[in-house]
Parts: C-alpha cells; structure tokens; sequence
C-alpha cells in the first residue's frame, strides 16, 4: 500500500516563527502535492512539484514556500506563520506513468497559529 | 480548466434510506472523476473514480456513481445509509497530469 506520511499531525505555533510541515511518500511517486483544507472551502492547492527540485504555484501559494531535495519528501514552509494560516494542510502524492490523476493522501497536519 | 460544484454543503438521511451526494463538473475534454471520503481528522480516502471505462463506477464500502456527460454530473448515491457513513465527502476531476480540483465538499449525517 501506498504510504504518505505526514511528520506533525498537530502543532502549535506563534505568530511570526517559521514554520515546517514534513511529507514523506514511500511508492517512488514523481508527483507531489500540498493543499489546504478550510470548513465550507474545501481543498485549496498551495504548491505542487513533478519531479526532485520541481516545484510550481498552486492556487493559493502567498505565504508559502517549498522544498523538494529529495523524490521522497516534500516539505511545505511558513516563512512568517500568521493567524490566517491556521488550517489542515494535507500531502499528497501520485505516479507519472499511467496516471489518471488519482492523489494518495497523508492524514494531515493541523496548524494553529496564535 | 476544469471545476467542480457540490450541491448541498451538508446533507442529513435516516439510517437505511438512500444516500444521494451532486457533483457537476466542468471540463473542456473528457476528465477523470473521484469521490473521495473524510473521517473526523483523518485524510482523504479514494471512494471511487471514472476513467472513461464504464459509466456507473462501483467503490468501496457500498457506493456507487454514475457519470452523465450530457448533464456533467457524477452524483455519488448508497442504498442504505449507515452509521458509519457519516463523514465529508469531496468531489474531484482532473485531466490526468493536472492536479486535482475539489469541490467544497458535502457533510454527511445520518440520523438513527
């Protein structure tokens, strides 16, 4: 089974620190994903990479950066956390070849940002 | 680009009565279409999807969808309806090596 694992499911935060959200996918997935879950907004994308030192914009990237060093892991950053970031940010991964889009999920990351 | 609309941000059924989710989507060419389910802080599970084999999809735990071109819909429906089933449920398409979009998403109650 595909496994995308997700480092914090729950963390705390003060305004203004930095802020990282470990992903890591163990199926040798090129694509990776994060997106944002807010009530009545449903899921947002942030930032997205095709491939190892891909990344690309997603609908909502303000305030957002990413790293993707390793095909493995994807790592979604908040330079300088603020309150509206408060959210459940979700990973997700999926294959190249033969895909019909499918995303695999992580089981998420619950930020609050005081 | 493609887009998706959920009918019904939260939708209430007894235990045992028919379970009907909306989904209408739009898309230039022909996408692939996804249910996926969410329990209380967990992440996205896949339900079902189309990909352009047969229109009426079978998935887990019960449910099923059928995908109407000429109405852009892909409407999940269940049977019966169980305890169990009570969770958020989202609606997506892609075009394959597109990301997915999302709709908003639908809360399932069921009600004993």
């Amino acid at each position: 089974d595909v496994k995308v694992t997700q480092s914090s499911r729950y963390l705390v935060k003060r305004t203004g620190e930095k802020v990282f959200l470990e992903c890591v996918q163990d199926m040798d997935h090129e694509n990776m994903f994060w997106y944002r879950q807010d009530p009545g907004l449903g899921l947002r994308l942030i930032y997205f990479s095709y491939d190892v030192k891909m990344k690309e914009k997603g609908d909502i990237p303000e305030g957002y950066s990413v790293s993707r060093e390793k095909k493995e892991r994807f790592s979604l950053i908040l330079e300088s956390a603020s309150t509206n970031q408060t959210s459940m940010y979700l990973c997700a991964s999926r294959p190249t070849s033969g895909s019909t889009g499918e995303l695999f999920f992580g089981e998420g990351s619950r930020l609050t940002v005081l | 680009a493609q887009s998706v609309t959920q009918l019904g941000s939260h939708v209430s059924v007894s235990e045992g009565a028919l379970v009907l989710l909306r989904c209408n989507y739009s898309s230039s060419v022909p996408p692939y279409l996804f249910w996926y389910v969410q329990y209380p802080n967990q992440g996205l599970q896949l339900l079902l999807k189309y990909t352009s084999a047969a229109t009426l999809v079978k998935g887990i735990n019960g449910f099923e969808a059928e995908f109407k071109k000429s109405e852009t819909s892909f409407h999940l429906t269940k049977p019966s309806a169980h305890m169990s089933d009570a969770a958020e449920y989202f609606c997506a398409v892609s075009l394959g090596n597109t990301p997915l979009v999302f709709g908003k998403g639908t809360r399932l109650s069921v009600i004993a």
